[in-house]
């Protein structure tokens, strides 16, 4: 699987809009980008994934470079309760490797009031 | 309506002694996993079980047994418990079709004196 890049942490004002990029410029064509989140003393949650078009849930949005080079993660309206630890995750769909996720380090969310 | 559960949520015990996590599912999924989250908040796959069969079996000491008595249950036994085994271990299923948008259940945090 491709190696990520999330920035350590980053803050939010709450109700504004929560950004977060990740990099991840060795992904292969049948690769798709994951994204989880963990709030603290939880098991982590799954929020939305993609393989080249921008994704939107109830949750987030997603929004994938044309290159498939870096994706962001964007919380239209954060809020208290989206402090978290973001992880940016890129699997195959395929083969052997099904169903193991590896969670880097993530980007820790702050939204402040 | 919990949809992923563990016992115990807390389980701490001395070096040496065996015991046992337990986690089921009431989402109808088929395919379950075990993760372990070390101190400095790694989360690492350990195993991975398909309708009662193993299918992901990561560097994982044979001390760890996991054990899956029906698709819906995934116990995790574990002997000889060591030090460096102190951790949050969390369950979490999916569907074998979707097996990268996994549902992780509330983590058990294991402390070994």
């Amino acid at each position: 699987d491709a190696k990520t890049t999330q920035p350590t942490s980053m803050d939010c004002a709450e109700g504004r809009a929560a950004n977060l990029p990740c990099n991840h410029s060795t992904i292969s064509g049948n690769e798709y980008v994951y994204w989880y989140r963990q709030i603290h003393s939880q098991g982590p949650q799954y929020i939305i994934h993609g393989l080249k078009n921008n994704e939107t849930n109830e949750m987030a949005s997603l929004i994938i470079t044309e290159d498939r080079k870096s994706s962001t993660l964007i919380l239209p309206h954060a809020t208290l309760r989206d402090t978290a630890v973001y992880y940016c995750i890129v699997s195959f769909t395929g083969g052997t490797s099904y169903g193991k996720l590896t969670f880097g380090q993530g980007t820790i969310l702050t939204v402040h009031p | 309506d919990t949809a992923v559960s563990q016992t115990p949520k807390y389980l701490v015990t001395q070096m040496g002694n065996d015991k046992s996590i337990k986690c089921e599912q009431n989402l109808g999924h088929d395919t379950m996993y075990w993760y372990k989250q070390d101190s400095k908040k790694f989360l690492k796959i350990m195993f991975s079980y398909n309708n009662k069969e193993l299918i992901i079996n990561e560097t994982v000491p044979n001390r760890f047994s996991p054990k899956s008595p029906d698709k819906a249950h995934l116990n995790l036994h574990i002997n000889s418990l060591e030090l460096g085994d102190s951790a949050v271990y969390f369950c979490a299923s999916s569907h074998l079709e979707t097996y990268n948008e996994q549902f992780f259940g509330p983590g058990t945090r294991l402390t070994v004196l």
